[in-house]
């Protein structure tokens, strides 16, 4: 079975734009969740999507936005690009909901903000 | 809130040495708790978990954690150290009401040959 994938695994920006981060789960699994991971603030959790429903968000501003497609991919996308976004951000999938089913992680996109 | 602590940012043992890596949970409720390892350029991989079954839990690559309530630990062990198994290492707790986690700061292990 197919891993998490996230595409692209490395992007560049420059400040004011904006970014489509890309994640496909394993094949089944309808929970994604994506999260970012800084030097500073570590791992942070930052949305959480099942059957095309956001059902959690943590604590990120309103430029930070997702969606989750019929077929369980999801997107994220960051409007107007600060340099304080860059980081690694990793998409999670599970196969059902509830606070111990593991969740697997994709190998990241690495965003970098100049 | 649920939150966890990672005592120690960076730890170093010589190959063949035992692994200690610290975890202290805060949560109103019972946990569930994992270890995720997370090696250069790549995501995370769980190791293991705890879901109340059995206070010690066996994961992969040796790895292994105890749960203790009294103490509020879930610490990760590993009887000999290998040169593999040097990459950084997060403890998380599940958030009860969401498919969410929380990571503690992560503790980056060396080992040394």
């Amino acid at each position: 079975k197919a891993g998490v994938t996230q595409t692209p695994r490395y992007l560049i920006k420059t400040r004011g734009q904006q970014v489509t981060l890309s994640c496909s789960p394993i094949s089944g699994h309808r929970s994604v969740s994506w999260y970012q991971q800084t030097p500073g603030q570590g791992l942070q959790f930052l949305f959480e999507y099942f059957s095309e429903t956001q059902r959690n968000k943590g604590n990120f501003p309103g430029r930070f936005s997702g969606r989750q497609f019929s077929n369980s991919r999801s997107e994220m996308n960051v409007s107007t690009l600060e340099l304080g976004d860059s980081a690694l951000y990793l998409c999670a999938s599970s196969s059902t909901t509830g606070p111990y089913n593991e969740q697997f992680f994709g190998p990241g996109t690495r965003l970098t903000v100049l | 809130a649920q939150s966890v602590t990672q005592l120690g940012s960076h730890v170093s043992v010589s190959e063949g040495a035992l692994v200690l890596l610290r975890c202290n949970y805060s949560s109103s409720v019972p946990p569930y708790l994992f270890w995720y390892v997370q090696y250069p350029n790549q995501g995370l991989q769980l190791l293991l978990k705890y879901t109340s079954a059995a206070t010690l839990v066996k994961g992969i690559n040796g790895f292994e954690a105890e749960f203790k309530k009294s103490e509020t630990s879930f610490h990760l062990t590993k009887p000999s150290a290998h040169m593999s198994d040097a990459a950084e290492y997060f403890c998380a707790v599940g958030d009860q009401g969401a498919q969410k986690l929380v990571f503690g700061q992560g503790t980056r292990l060396t080992i040394n040959p």
